[in-house]
């Protein structure tokens, strides 16, 4: 069984930084690129970021560029966010999503399961 | 303001057939696949559509989707009450540096 348990998630000022952790079990984590999707309270979603599956290749939505880095440990079954210059508009929940394919931006890309996501605030 | 275009809201009744269109444009849907996810209320988005109109194992057959052109349709037939849920459609957008793109999200009631 596919599970992805995100954690790292808080209350963090603005300006402040924050890391999340995705642990990924119940499948061959090396074989799969990897995203971070999220929702803000009461809103739609959007994604944030993709790795692919050997870190080659890394992609981020314009609203975090610069600001977030995605990266992975293969060797520990695991996916990361780095968080910085924090805003409020960063408020979200964050949620890891599995991708099917090894690469983040491909057209047969989708992806098939989500965790429950970690809680992100930012607020003074 | 999302780059896919759906309705933020859909209804019908039990039995019923719904649609819910999803709109976009040669850079995204008119050259990718598009996806689909339901979310159920405070629950975490799940896969429901994939490649247009493929369905993962579990999903019921009542759930098919179409593309056309720049747009895609999810249509659900023979509603169910337990269908009551956020619908959003995505796909890869080419344009720039490349990035994925989710449409605004339509809320479904079962009458």
């Amino acid at each position: 069984e596919v599970q992805l348990v995100e954690s790292g998630g808080g209350l963090v000022q603005p300006g402040r930084s924050l890391r999340l952790s995705c642990a990924a079990s119940g499948f061959t984590f090396d074989d799969y690129a990897m995203h971070w999707v999220r929702q803000a309270p009461g809103k739609g979603l959007e994604w944030v970021s993709g790795i692919s599956w050997n870190s080659g290749s890394i992609g981020y939505a314009d609203s975090v560029k610069g600001r977030f880095t995605i990266s992975r440990d293969n060797a520990k079954n695991s996916l990361y966010l780095q968080m910085n210059s924090l805003r409020a508009e960063d408020t979200a929940l964050y949620y890891c999503a599995k991708g099917h394919t090894p690469l983040y931006d491909s057209s047969g890309e989708y992806f098939d399961y989500w965790g429950q996501g970690t809680l992100v605030t930012v607020s003074s | 303001q999302s780059v896919l275009t759906q309705p933020p809201s859909a209804s019908g009744t039990p039995g019923q057939r719904v649609t819910i269109s999803c709109s976009g444009s040669s850079s995204n849907i008119g050259s990718n696949t598009v996806n689909w996810y339901q979310q159920l209320p405070g629950t975490a988005p799940k896969l429901l559509i994939y490649s247009n109109n493929q369905r993962p194992s579990g999903v019921p057959d009542r759930f098919s989707g179409s593309k056309s052109g720049t747009s895609a349709s999810l249509a659900i037939s023979g509603l169910q009450s337990e269908d009551e849920a956020d619908y959003y459609c995505a796909a890869w957008d080419d344009s720039l540096n490349g990035h994925w793109v989710f449409g605004g999200g339509t809320k479904l009631t079962v009458l």
